[in-house]
């Protein structure tokens, strides 16, 4: 019964490749997000979701490209991946400001 | 734009002895302050928040203190166990933004037996 559950744990993929990883939640929350962490465990905000909608980019490139087909689902596709994508990523969701975030298990990344 | 700053990045203490972990946030709008441990390997969990109407909370041998004015809160361990080796991380949230969390740096806390 995993609060927020995302595959796959590891993804070792060569440069210019294009990969997915799938996060879901049953914890019947509105808001999911993307977090990135770097080599360094700084944890840094990719983007925001609510009920399927983007309301955050991050800043973040337009390789990477999440998507929502209901409220309990974010994927994370990432185009045409580089040395610099190589972190571990994790989803994560809650019921919206000002409460707990439960994050998954995250993906570990490496780009080589 | 939002900064939250934490020190130390690494601490070091006798099991027993307490810890204490302070961070400053830049947004005074931030209302929400969660505080999450992460095991080598493991996804954060959250052990203690506290809310901008609270300048203290505690829950066992842990406690947050918040200080609005200087934008200043700190986690307090006492009567540090091998088990809460970990790093820490501080973090802010502020209305209007989703919810989203601006997270410090990070502590990396070893508790020697």
């Amino acid at each position: 019964d995993t609060a927020v559950s995302q595959t796959p744990k590891y993804l070792v993929t060569q440069m210019g490749n294009d990969k997915s990883i799938k996060c879901e939640q049953n914890l019947g929350h509105d808001t999911m997000y993307w977090y990135k962490q770097d080599s360094k465990k700084f944890l840094k905000i990719m983007f925001s979701y609510n009920n399927k909608e983007l309301i955050i980019n991050e800043t973040v490139p337009n390789r990477f490209s999440p998507k929502s087909p209901d409220k309990a689902h974010l994927n994370l596709h990432i185009n045409s991946l580089e040395l610099g994508d190589s972190a571990v990523y994790f989803c994560a969701s809650n019921l919206g400001e000002g409460t707990e975030a439960f994050f998954g298990q995250g993906t570990r990344l490496t780009v080589v | 734009g939002e900064n939250v700053e934490q020190h130390p990045s690494t601490l070091s203490v006798q099991e027993g002895d307490s810890a204490v972990i302070k961070c400053t946030y830049s947004d005074s709008a931030s209302n929400y302050f969660p505080w999450y441990k992460q095991e080598l390997g493991k996804r954060p969990q959250l052990i203690i928040d506290i809310r901008s109407n609270v300048g203290e909370k505690k829950d066992q041998r842990i406690a947050v203190t918040l200080n609005k004015t200087a934008k200043h809160f700190s986690l307090h361990i006492t009567e540090t166990q091998p088990e809460d080796s970990a790093v820490y991380f501080c973090a802010a949230s502020s209305p209007g933004n989703t919810g989203k969390l601006i997270f410090g740096q990070g502590t990396t806390l070893q508790v020697k037996p």
